[in-house]
């Protein structure tokens, strides 16, 4: 089983859609987890950090279910400037060992 | 404040060739990690390393690939007698000393290898 998984997608939404990634870790040691957003032939970069409590950053909202061992990502109002892949990253701690999932493409249609 | 730096971003080997990547960490950034992905896939992580030390070389194939972050100058991921499969996406990120945000990683722009 993969330490990350995603479902690759792709999630092909429309303008304005609110849209949801899920992201299940397998280390219940992973202590913290990101979304970095990669666009195509782009380096990755950290979209938002995702707290135990849930945060919002704008139209971004990041939940951790640490129970089910999830995290999600939800856009809202999607715009065409959101097409990326997005990355869910966990982190099990110790000498910082960062595991990427496969990451989720996103197409938002005009 | 410059960012990850990578070079070469692109390069082109024959088979049996060597190629050699090079990742300058942020300025006061220690922890250097190399990344690898194939054209639609994801990042593989490849090695870790601090400053003269591999700290988790898990992800690096056994024969072939080698990684350094010497005391001065950039970390380089060596790679010997190339094949087609090492075409890829190499990606070196950076992060500062350990702290409550581990896993913020800052990326490098990526170093495009192909081999011929």
């Amino acid at each position: 089983r993969k330490e990350v998984e995603q479902d690759p997608g792709p999630f092909n939404v429309p303008e304005g859609a609110t849209v949801a990634f899920n992201c299940t870790y397998s280390n219940s040691a992973s202590q913290s987890f990101f979304w970095y957003r990669q666009d195509c032939r782009k380096e990755p970069k950290l979209l938002m950090s995702v707290y135990s409590s849930g945060n919002e950053d704008g139209r971004f909202t990041a939940q951790l279910n640490r129970a089910s061992q999830y995290i999600s990502l939800l856009i809202r109002d999607s715009k065409l400037s959101d097409s990326a892949t997005y990355l869910c990253v966990a982190n099990s701690g110790g000498y910082q060992k960062v595991t990427f999932g496969i990451g989720t493409k996103l197409q938002v249609i005009p | 404040n410059a960012g990850v730096m990578q070079n070469p971003r692109h390069l082109v080997r024959r088979r049996g060739q060597e190629a050699r990547l090079r990742c300058s960490p942020m300025k006061g950034h220690s922890h250097v990690y190399w990344y690898r992905q194939l054209p639609e896939e994801g990042l593989k992580f490849m090695v870790y390393l601090q400053k003269e030390n591999i700290i988790d070389e898990s992800g690096m194939p056994k024969e072939r690939f080698s990684a350094e972050f010497p005391k001065e100058g950039p970390s380089i991921l060596r790679i010997q007698q190339v094949v087609r499969g090492d075409s890829a996406a190499y990606f070196c990120a950076s992060s500062p000393l350990a702290g409550p945000n581990t896993g913020e990683l800052f990326f490098g722009e990526g170093s495009r290898l192909t081999v011929l």
